[in-house]
């Protein structure tokens, strides 16, 4: 079946260092790949997106490039603040076996950010 | 407006009542979904419903029952509340997808429910 396996946190940062957040995949089709964000006491929200081979998601400084050859889609951003402290999940789609989608996350990372 | 939203947010109950959760979307999404989410953040599928017809149950005890009266809400009724049932559980909605472009999912707040 399909997996996602990221790094394990928790993550702790000073306030602008370079971020990465490791996600790998396993699918047996050609999935959507996701990035999405838990904030304390809220529920996900999705952070970006890739659909195709080679594709940058990007949103808020934060980027992920869809790596077929890897199967891979880690999370990167070049400096990040006190605010982006969260949980983040990577997540993948594709088609469920009678109809619609089916979706796997990974375990969840754990980033916080000291100023 | 809301996009996703749950009722109650937060649940404190008994053991061995029963208890609703309730959960409605206005985005027009024709799936929704329900997940638990354990003390260390592991989401975990436990249903998916398509225009109102199951498409996914994971292993979850038969005490748990996903009822759609329409495509905008996916309750979620639990019987004889155990204590490992205590968990924050969400709700999502999608558009469905098509071969190669999956879309994404929307989820709701939450409902943190505590079993005494």
């Amino acid at each position: 079946g399909n997996s996602v396996t990221q790094m394990e946190g928790p993550v702790t940062l000073s306030e602008e260092a370079f971020l990465t957040i490791n996600c790998t995949y396993t699918a047996t089709g050609y999935p959507s790949l996701f990035w999405y964000v838990q904030y304390p006491g809220e529920g996900l929200q999705l952070l970006l997106k890739a659909t195709k081979a080679d594709d940058k998601g990007s949103n808020k400084g934060f980027e992920a490039t869809y790596r077929k050859e890897t199967t891979s889609f880690h999370l990167e951003k070049g400096s990040v603040q006190v605010s982006d402290s969260a949980v983040y999940f990577c997540a993948l789609s594709d088609l469920a076996e009678n109809y619609g989608q089916n979706f796997v996350f990974g375990p969840g990372t754990r980033l916080s950010v000291l100023p | 407006d809301t996009a996703v939203s749950q009722t109650p947010k937060y649940l404190v109950t008994q053991m061995g009542n029963d208890k609703s959760i309730k959960c409605e979307q206005n985005l027009g999404h024709d799936t929704m979904y329900w997940y638990k989410q354990d003390s260390k953040k592991f989401l975990k599928i436990m249903f998916s419903y398509n225009n109102k017809e199951l498409i996914i149950n994971e292993t979850v005890p038969n005490r748990f029952s996903p009822k759609s009266p329409d495509k905008a809400h996916l309750n979620l009724h639990i019987n004889s509340l155990e204590l490992g049932d205590s968990a924050v559980y969400f709700c999502a909605s999608s558009r469905g997808g098509t071969a190669g472009h999956y879309n994404e999912q929307f989820f709701g707040p939450g409902t943190r429910l505590t079993v005494l």
